[in-house]
Order: structure tokens, then C-alpha cells, then sequence
């Protein structure tokens, strides 16, 4: 089965920057892959799919790209309720595997 | 307005069976695929299958095949997620969710909608 691999797997971001996390397929997926967010103690939501598309409600500061491999999640500027774990999950083939998590802190 | 609703929270003891649900409304039930995923305590989430309630076509996660069992009744806009025998590794929260486009071949398609989540604990 291929695996999702997450990195960083913390990382902690003042409010304003820029924020990546990646997230690698040991196979090519396409762009079969969504991206999600998990604030603490709720529901995750699906933030992107196929890559690169904005669920619609998402703000704009969230952006996806990569095919292939290799995919990142970018937060153009950090927001305090951005506090949270990503998940990315590959939905090419079943089993559609999730990345182990980026949680994301505030500095 | 689109939601899966699941239900409640169940204590249950090693060995016993659970059949938990997700009733879906506001969307044509059996054109979406339904998912489940596992959430251990502190833990990340886990893909477990996922079924088309359509035709009942269910594809699972080797991590979870032969452990539990998908179904659907379409009749009443209900999926299912059971157990025959618990185990306390099963102590988790279990949440439903629905693919975000219709009739996505093999389930391929991310999930945009999400039930609220069932906690299920095991414990003797």
C-alpha cells in the first residue's frame, strides 16, 4: 500500500508568516489528494482536494499544489485560529491512507 | 442543508458486539459515498472503508478487513459501522463522512462532510 509521509510532523509560526507542510506519497497519486484540518477537539474539515482546489467557505490564505509524489499545504499568512492539525490523504486507490499529522502552534 | 448525524456514545465490554450509525440528509443518500475513520485517543486518523449505498459496494482498509463490517440501508438514508466482537484497542472516536463528489469511481473522492463522531470505549 503506498504510505503518506507528513513534515514537518510540529512546527510552531508567529502570526503573519508563512507556513508549508508537505506531505509525500511513496507512489504517484496524480493529484489525488486533499488536505484537512483539525482544530482540537473538533470535526476535521476538508480544507483542499485534488491538489490543489479550494473547498468552497475555505479563506484564500490556504492553498495546495503538487502532483505526483510530492504535495504542500501553504498558509500564506498565519491567523490564530489556524491553531490546529493537517492531515493530508491520498484517495487514488483504496485504501485512501492519511498522513500521520502536522500539528500546528502558535509562537 | 447537508448533515450526517451519528449515534450516540457507547461503553461496551471486551468480547461484545456494536453496530454504530450515520444518517445522512440533505443530499441524494445513495449517489455519495460514505466513509469511516478512526480517531484513537490522541492519536491521528485512520481511513477504515467506505461504502456506496447505491449498490452496497464496499471497499476496506486491510488494517480493518475482517475486523469490522461497512453496510448501508438506503431505505432510511442510514450507514453502519459493527463490530461482532470488541476489543479495548477499539476504544476510539469513530467518525462517518460522506465523499464530496457524486458517483466517484471506486470511492476515489475526498470527504467534505463529516458526522460528529461516535465515541466508542471498551473496557471490562
Amino acid at each position: 500500500d503506498i504510505q503518506m509521509t507528513q513534515s514537518p510532523s510540529s512546527l510552531s509560526a508567529s502570526v503573519g508568516d508563512r507556513v508549508t507542510i508537505t506531505c509525500r506519497a511513496s507512489q504517484g497519486i496524480s493529484n489525488y489528494l486533499a488536505w484537512y484540518q483539525q482544530k482540537p477537539g473538533k470535526v476535521p474539515k476538508l480544507l483542499i482536494y485534488a491538489a490543489s482546489t479550494l473547498q468552497s467557505g475555505v479563506p484564500s490564505r490556504f492553498s495546495g499544489s503538487g502532483s505526483g509524489t510530492d504535495f504542500t499545504l501553504t498558509i500564506s499568512s498565519l491567523q490564530p485560529e489556524d491553531v490546529a492539525t493537517y492531515y493530508c490523504q491520498k484517495y487514488n486507490s483504496a485504501p485512501f491512507t492519511f498522513g500521520q499529522g502536522t500539528r500546528l502552534e502558535i509562537k | 442543508e447537508v448533515q450526517l448525524v451519528q449515534s450516540g456514545a457507547e461503553v461496551k465490554k471486551p468480547g461484545e458486539s456494536l453496530k454504530i450509525s450515520c444518517k445522512g440528509s440533505g443530499y441524494s443518500f445513495t449517489s455519495y459515498w460514505i466513509g469511516w475513520v478512526r480517531q484513537m485517543p490522541g492519536k491521528g486518523l485512520e481511513w477504515m472503508g467506505i461504502i456506496y449505498p447505491g449498490d452496497s459496494d464496499t471497499r476496506y482498509s486491510p488494517s480493518f478487513q475482517g475486523q469490522v463490517t461497512i453496510s448501508a440501508d438506503k431505505s432510511i438514508s442510514t450507514a453502519y459501522l459493527q463490530w461482532s466482537s470488541l476489543k479495548a484497542s477499539d476504544t476510539a472516536m469513530y467518525y462517518c463522512a460522506k465523499s464530496n463528489l457524486a458517483y466517484c469511481s471506486g470511492g476515489s473522492c475526498s470527504l467534505d462532510y463529516w458526522g460528529q463522531g461516535t465515541l466508542v470505549t471498551v473496557s471490562s
